[in-house]
């Protein structure tokens, strides 16, 4: 969906090294997310936000931080990255009211 | 927490003919069940939805049911296309619980021509 944008669409970087990851939103929701896919798996939710001050983890929040710049702005930040984060990560938006969400068009992130 | 179990994780079907996908849940607090389609490169994409208040729902060649006692739910395709080609998901949702979203492990539909 093009309301809801990420950079970079795909990273390389080695282990250890810190990993941003951005999302933005024009579709005007307060609740973003942060998702991984992985073969097989599904997607797997890492954090979720609510609004500016809301920050909450997900399932599988261990080795990840969030911050929501703003209400059209949240990034996923990977500390020292390891290779099992190898993986397609996706943000989306959520409309309260309906409950209905809508996902960028995700990064594939590889750590080496 | 919530536990969604899709089936099956493949599904190969002659154009023209029915798809069905089935999930299972197990949080009887769930109470919206979206679809989504993930074409290859791309972000998942909501087709249809439901809400536990009705049992079924159609939208062209698309169709959801709802068994709330039995916590299962299917999507139906019919006259499939090779465009309806792609991986779908389905989702669990319970309202109470703040809109977090569970979702299944996916099956991968091919339509032959």
């Amino acid at each position: 969906d093009a309301d809801v944008t990420q950079t970079p669409r795909n990273r390389i970087t080695k282990t250890g090294k810190r990993i941003m990851l951005e999302c933005s939103q024009t579709k005007g929701h307060d609740r973003m997310y942060w998702y991984r896919q992985d073969p097989g798996l599904g997607l797997r939710l890492i954090y979720y936000s609510f609004d500016v001050k809301d920050i909450n983890k997900g399932e599988i929040s261990d080795g990840y931080s969030v911050s929501r710049q703003a209400q059209a702005k949240f990034s996923l930040s990977l500390e020292s990255a390891i290779p099992n984060q190898t993986a397609l990560y996706f943000c989306a938006t959520s409309d309260p009211d309906r409950g209905k969400q809508f996902f960028g068009p995700g990064t594939r992130l590889t750590v080496l | 927490g919530e536990n969604v179990e899709q089936h099956p994780s493949t599904l190969s079907v002659q154009e023209g003919d029915s798809a069905v996908i089935k999930c299972t849940y197990s949080d009887s607090a769930s109470n919206y069940f979206p679809w989504y389609k993930q074409e290859l490169g791309k972000g998942p994409q909501l087709i249809i939805d439901i809400r536990s208040n009705v049992g079924e729902k159609k939208d062209q060649r698309i169709a959801v049911t709802l068994n709330k006692t039995a916590k299962h739910f299917s999507l139906h395709i019919t006259e499939t296309q090779p465009e309806d080609s792609a991986v779908y998901f389905c989702a669990a949702s319970a309202s109470l619980s703040g809109n977090q979203f569970y979702f299944g492990t996916g099956t991968s539909l091919t339509v032959i021509p």
